[in-house]
């Protein structure tokens, strides 16, 4: 069964102070990996999909990096409007609906 | 234009009572999902389904049914409502291929009282 962990669970940052985010995951093969930002009473929003390890994408402030066994999402100079629960999740396989399984969060706070 | 609907928002109801949360979505996506957020906001599917086949999470209650009138909406069931069935739900869709992305809904909070 396909397992995500995702820490630190909480993340306090001063805007301007880089960091980043881990998700650790065990799959029995690897559709995709997601990364979505979630701000309260919110649904998640997509940010991000990585196939396979070295892949790298960017938006923004945001950087994700993918190796075998976990992706990071890096935040560089983060500003306030950063703040939000950040969501890791890996696709499952078709005869799962191709739904996706998400890790608990981190729930990222970036003070001025 | 909101792409994935959900209707309603708020939903305050008793301890027994049926209800039904309303999903729409105008992204002509295939497949349409829900998905139960708990208070500790752990985001957890509940049903996967396309105009093919439904998929069901074995350890969603019988109580919950997902009907979808067709292809663009996917409608959550809920009988005999209990006090643990509070939470946030989510309805989703995307459309069915390898690394499809799933695009989410705002949520309809439910609070069984």
């Amino acid at each position: 069964e396909d397992q995500v962990t995702q820490s630190p669970e909480a993340l306090r940052l001063q805007e301007g102070e880089s960091s980043s985010l881990n998700c650790s995951y065990t799959v029995s093969g690897l559709r995709g990996l997601f990364w979505y930002r979630q701000d309260p009473g919110k649904g998640p929003e997509f940010l991000f999909t990585l196939y396979s390890a070295g892949e790298e994408k960017e938006k923004e402030r945001l950087k994700a990096t993918l190796t075998k066994k976990e992706s990071f999402l890096h935040i560089t100079a983060p500003k306030p409007e950063d703040s939000a629960t950040y969501l890791c999740a890996v696709q499952a396989p078709r005869d799962s609906g191709y739904a996706l399984n998400f890790g608990k969060g981190t729930s990222l706070l970036v003070t001025p | 234009d909101t792409a994935v609907s959900q209707t309603p928002k708020y939903l305050v109801t008793q301890m027994g009572n049926d209800k039904s949360i309303k999903c729409e979505q105008n992204l002509g996506h295939d497949t349409m999902y829900w998905y139960k957020q708990d208070s500790k906001k752990f985001l957890k599917i509940m049903f996967s389904y396309n105009n093919k086949e439904l998929i069901i999470n074995e350890t969603v209650p019988n109580r919950f049914s997902p009907k979808s009138p067709d292809k663009a909406h996917l409608n959550l069931h809920i009988n005999s409502l209990e006090l643990g069935d509070s939470a946030v739900y989510f309805c989703a869709s995307s459309q069915e291929n390898r690394g499809n992305t799933i695009y989410f809904g705002e949520g309809s909070w439910l609070t069984v009282v």
